[in-house]
């Protein structure tokens, strides 16, 4: 079956730093991918999405390329800020289905002064 | 726009009592969900209804039930409340296209059984 995973975390970061989260995939056909944020207290809020092959998501400096070469969209930001501390998940969406979301388990970023 | 809103946030039952979760959505999405997120484990989908009318199980529905009369609405029940299913729940909606639309969630609400 469709499957997610994701990088454990916690993943702790100084301000300004690189952020890279890995995620790969294992799905048939083209699934759509997102990325979805989980501030504390709060529910999962997209972040980001790719639909096909080769595209790049963006959004509030965060980045994320469909690589269906090796099943992977992997979220990158090039300078993090405290603020971005959260849980991130990454999801697929199986082709043809109309949005029934398979998850990763998450990965939680610190970002510290 | 208040989206997608879930009520109560916090609640504590006793093994065996029964409650209902409120979900809303005002964005008049035919998609709606039920998800429990357990400490490091990502979302297990519970229900979802393609529409008013039609429910349908996801991946971990025993113990749960659902309705869905209106489009707005999606509660979901639990009949016998079990240790198992503490947990925080999240409702759901997306529209009813293609694959690529994304889902928006309510706040959660965090369930204790005691």
């Amino acid at each position: 079956g469709d499957s997610v995973t994701q990088m454990e975390g916690p993943v702790t970061l100084s301000e300004e730093a690189f952020l890279t989260i890995n995620c790969t995939y294992t799905a048939t056909g083209y699934p759509s991918l997102f990325w979805y944020v989980q501030y504390p207290g709060e529910g999962l809020q997209l972040l980001l999405k790719a639909t096909k092959a080769d595209d790049k998501g963006s959004n509030k400096g965060f980045e994320a390329t469909y690589r269906k070469e090796t099943t992977s969209f992997h979220l990158e930001k090039g300078s993090v800020q405290v603020s971005d501390s959260a849980v991130y998940f990454c999801a697929l969406n199986p082709t043809g289905t109309a949005s029934k979301l398979t998850f990763g388990t998450g990965t939680r970023l610190q970002v510290t002064l | 726009n208040a989206g997608v809103t879930q009520t109560p946030k916090f609640r504590i039952l006793k093994i065996g009592q029964s409650m209902t979760l409120q979900c809303t959505q005002d964005m008049n999405h035919n998609y709606m969900y039920w998800y429990r997120q357990d400490p490091g484990m990502g979302l297990k989908l519970i229900y979802y209804s393609v529409g008013a009318g039609i429910t349908d199980k996801g991946e971990v529905p025993n113990g749960y039930n659902v309705s869905r009369s209106t489009t707005e609405d999606f509660p979901l029940r639990l009949e016998l409340a079990a240790p198992s299913q503490t947990s925080v729940y999240f409702c759901a909606s997306s529209e009813a296209r293609q694959g690529d639309q994304p889902q928006h969630f309510g706040d959660g609400t965090r369930l204790s059984i005691l």
